[in-house]
């Protein structure tokens, strides 16, 4: 098993490009996360998913947009990029939601600069 | 709203003991994980506490009150390999809150 794998690792983007955050999981998980994490802080929920064709907000989402059409993937789309949205962007996986065991699979990050 | 609270930094020796502390005030609480990341890195899992008690793994243990919205990480016999942030992260209904992280550096 790949786990959960996210491209690109970096990119640098000019301030109203747009770009999309790929994220691929092959754990047969449910549910779905991505986070951004900004230097020496912790991770902000932006959005989650608790299955195909599912999505919610959370924290932070101005600024972006998901989709979920299949258990696999979940992309990430930034539209109009700010220099705010510079940070490290971290897809998460976990089998479910609920119950008393919830160990959450994270890819290994995008660094996004905004200039 | 959600708000975690978790001393920003700890220093230790290596073979010794430390814990980190983490408060939390939250509208939902489904249970307390933590969450480990080396500089770099992304983070990985270490515990969950759904109910009252302490929850063993290995060199590491955590602990949740409830009542008191309170809980700990404890590390044991330090390693060098142990210097790393770690996060508190509380779950809400399909949602989880992250604290700040505190960095542990571990020292010989």
């Amino acid at each position: 098993n790949a786990g959960v794998t996210q491209t690109p690792k970096f990119r640098i983007l000019k301030i109203g490009q747009s770009m999309t955050l790929q994220c691929t999981q092959d754990m047969n998980h449910n549910y779905m996360y991505w986070y951004r994490q900004d230097p020496g802080m912790g991770l902000k929920l932006i959005y989650y998913s608790v299955g195909a064709g599912i999505t919610d907000k959370g924290e932070v989402p101005n600024g972006y947009n998901v989709s979920r059409s299949t258990t696999e993937d979940f992309p990430l789309r930034l539209e109009l990029a700010a220099p705010s949205q510079t940070s490290v962007y971290f897809c998460a996986s976990s089998l479910t939601g609920q119950g008393t065991y919830n160990e959450q699979f994270f890819g290994p990050g995008t660094r996004l600069t905004v200039l | 709203g959600q708000s975690l609270e978790q001393p920003s930094e700890v220093t230790a020796v290596e073979g010794a003991i430390v814990q980190i502390n983490c408060t939390y005030q939250t509208s939902g609480f489904y249970g307390l994980s933590w969450y480990q990341q080396h500089d770099g890195g992304a983070p990985t899992f270490l515990s969950y506490n759904a109910l009252d008690g302490l929850e063993e793994t290995g060199r590491f243990s955590s602990f949740l009150s409830r009542s008191d919205s309170y809980g700990y990480l404890l590390l044991q016999e330090l390693q060098m390999k142990d210097s790393a942030s770690y996060f508190c992260a509380v779950r809400g209904f399909n949602k989880f809150y992250f604290g700040s992280g505190t960095k542990l550096n571990v020292k010989p």
